[in-house]
C-alpha cells in the first residue's frame, strides 16, 4: 500500500533555528519517487525537490536539505536557520507506478511558523 | 497561459445541486490528477488520469463523484447532489509523468467550493 506520513502536525520556531520536518513513506514498488513541495499563506504550491529511489545521496541547496533513507523509508528535510519567509505548509509526495504512469500522493503536510 | 488553469476559482453553490469544476493542464502534460483539501488540511488524492484513462479512481469519496478527460487535455471533475461536507479548495495538478519517469506536478490554483 502506497502511504505517506507526516508525523509532524505543526512546528514552531524562532528566526536562525535549524527545523527538521520529517516525512515516512511506504511502498511495494522499488521505483518510486519523493517529493517535497511548500504551500505558503498565498495558497498555491510550489515544488521543492524530486528524489528516485536509486539515489540515496543528500541533496543540499543553500539553506535546505534533505536526507533521503531507504533502510528507514525516510525523506526529511531541514531548513537551516530559518527566515520569516518560510512559514508555510510543507507537504511530502510519494509517486509510484501504476498503469503506464505513477499516481502521486501526498502526507498531510507540517505547518511551520517562523517566529522573528 | 503556460500554467495549469482552473475554473471557476470560486464556486458557491446550494446543497443538492450540481457543479462542474474545470481543470486545462498544461499543454503536452499527459498525467493529470484532481486532489481536494479541507480547510486546513492535506491533500486528499481524488482521481488519476493517464491520457484519457483513469487507472485509479479509489480516491472519489462517493458514487457522486466523477471525473472525465478528453483529448488527453481538459478535464472535468463532477460532483452531484452537492453536502455541505463536500466544501473544500479542489486542486488540479499536471505534470510529464510517463511509463519512464516522472516529473513534478505542476498545480493550478485550485476551485473555492462552498456548499451552503
Amino acid at each position: 500500500a502506497q502511504k505517506v506520513t507526516q508525523a509532524q502536525t505543526e512546528i514552531s520556531v524562532v528566526e536562525k533555528e535549524d527545523v527538521t520536518l520529517d516525512c515516512v513513506y511506504e511502498t511495494r514498488d522499488t521505483t518510486y519517487y519523493l517529493f517535497w513541495y511548500k504551500q505558503p499563506p498565498s495558497g498555491e504550491l510550489v515544488f521543492l525537490i524530486r528524489r528516485n529511489s536509486f539515489d540515496e545521496q543528500n541533496e543540499i541547496s543553500g539553506r535546505y536539505s534533505w536526507n533521503f533513507q531507504k533502510s528507514t523509508s525516510s525523506f526529511n528535510f531541514t531548513i537551516t536557520a530559518s527566515q520569516v519567509v518560510d512559514s508555510a505548509v510543507y507537504f511530502c509526495a510519494l509517486s509510484e507506478t501504476l498503469r503506464g504512469g505513477f499516481k502521486t500522493i501526498f502526507g498531510a503536510g507540517t505547518r511551520l511558523f517562523v517566529k522573528a | 497561459g503556460a500554467g495549469v488553469s482552473q475554473s471557476p476559482s470560486n464556486k458557491v453553490t446550494e446543497k443538492g445541486k450540481d457543479v462542474e469544476l474545470r481543470c486545462d493542464p498544461i499543454s503536452g502534460h499527459t498525467a493529470l490528477y484532481w486532489y481536494r483539501q479541507s480547510l486546513g488540511q492535506g491533500l486528499e488524492f481524488l482521481i488519476y488520469f493517464q491520457g484519457n484513462s483513469a487507472p485509479d479512481k479509489s480516491g472519489l469519496p462517493s458514487d457522486r463523484f466523477s471525473a472525465e478527460r478528453t483529448g488527453g487535455s481538459v478535464s472535468t471533475l463532477t460532483i452531484q447532489r452537492t453536502q455541505q461536507e463536500d466544501s473544500a479548495v479542489y486542486l488540479c495538478a499536471s505534470s510529464l509523468s510517463t511509463g519512464g519517469a516522472v516529473n513534478k506536478l505542476f498545480f493550478g490554483s485550485g476551485t473555492q467550493l462552498s456548499v451552503l
